[in-house]
């Protein structure tokens, strides 16, 4: 079935670092991407909407200049969390849908649990 | 605008029962599907069921059923035979929609 890669699952960080978080799609093609933040005992928020070989789209209230995605094929999303501070802390979860059109599930990552010092 | 509701932050369950989780959704489409995923303590989402709206029968997968009522637009969850494994998040899903609501922590009591 269709696989999605997240690397790496845990980054600790000191503040004002930049860290990128990887999404792929290892047996499948992916134009579309989503990018997910998850704080403790809450839902996922969708941040945003990675398409390839165009911007993303963000999602009401997401900083994209904070949060920068790159989808720069179509097996790879990036987000990158630029000068992390410690309320950037949280759990990143990204995901992709299988080919075949909108009524797919989504296949996730196992996500990115980010800690900021 | 919110497309899917989950109207039980939490629920509770003893090992073996059954217990059944609340969704009801609106969508202007005529043809769709409905997910259920599961996010146990590990994180990880897992997709446990999904029901094509244009079946009349409710899906089934093991011990996880759909109560699928189009009408009412309402998809609930029943988990049979309750296990200490089934303690997780529950979110149901519109795919036209990538926004989750709320979800549901069940908690499952030895």
């Amino acid at each position: 079935g269709a696989v999605v890669s997240q690397h790496p699952s845990r980054v600790i960080c000191k503040s004002g670092t930049s860290v990128k978080i990887e999404c792929r799609s290892l047996d499948f093609q992916a134009t579309t991407m989503f990018w997910y933040r998850q704080f403790p005992k809450q839902s996922l928020m969708l941040m945003a909407t990675s398409n390839e070989g165009s911007k993303a789209t963000y999602e009401q209230g997401v900083e994209k200049d904070k949060f920068l995605i790159n989808h720069a094929s179509l097996t790879l999303s990036t987000l990158t969390v630029t000068s992390a501070h410690p309320e950037d802390s949280s759990f990143y979860i990204c995901s992709a849908k299988s080919p075949g059109g909108g009524n797919q599930p989504q296949h996730f990552g196992d996500g990115t649990r980010l800690s900021i010092l | 605008a919110q497309t899917v509701t989950q109207s039980q932050p939490e629920m509770s369950v003893q090992e073996a029962e059954t217990v059944t989780l609340s969704c009801t959704y609106d969508t202007s489409e005529s043809d769709y599907y409905l997910f259920w995923y599961k996010q146990p303590p590990s994180r990880q989402m897992i997709l446990v069921i999904r029901q094509e709206a244009y079946k009349q029968q409710n899906a089934t997968e093991n011990r996880f059923s759909v109560n699928f009522q189009k009408a009412a637009k309402s998809f609930s969850l029943k988990i049979s035979d309750s296990q200490l494994g089934d303690a997780a998040m529950y979110f149901c899903a519109l795919p036209e929609d990538m926004r989750f609501g709320a979800g549901t922590r069940l908690t499952v009591k030895p």
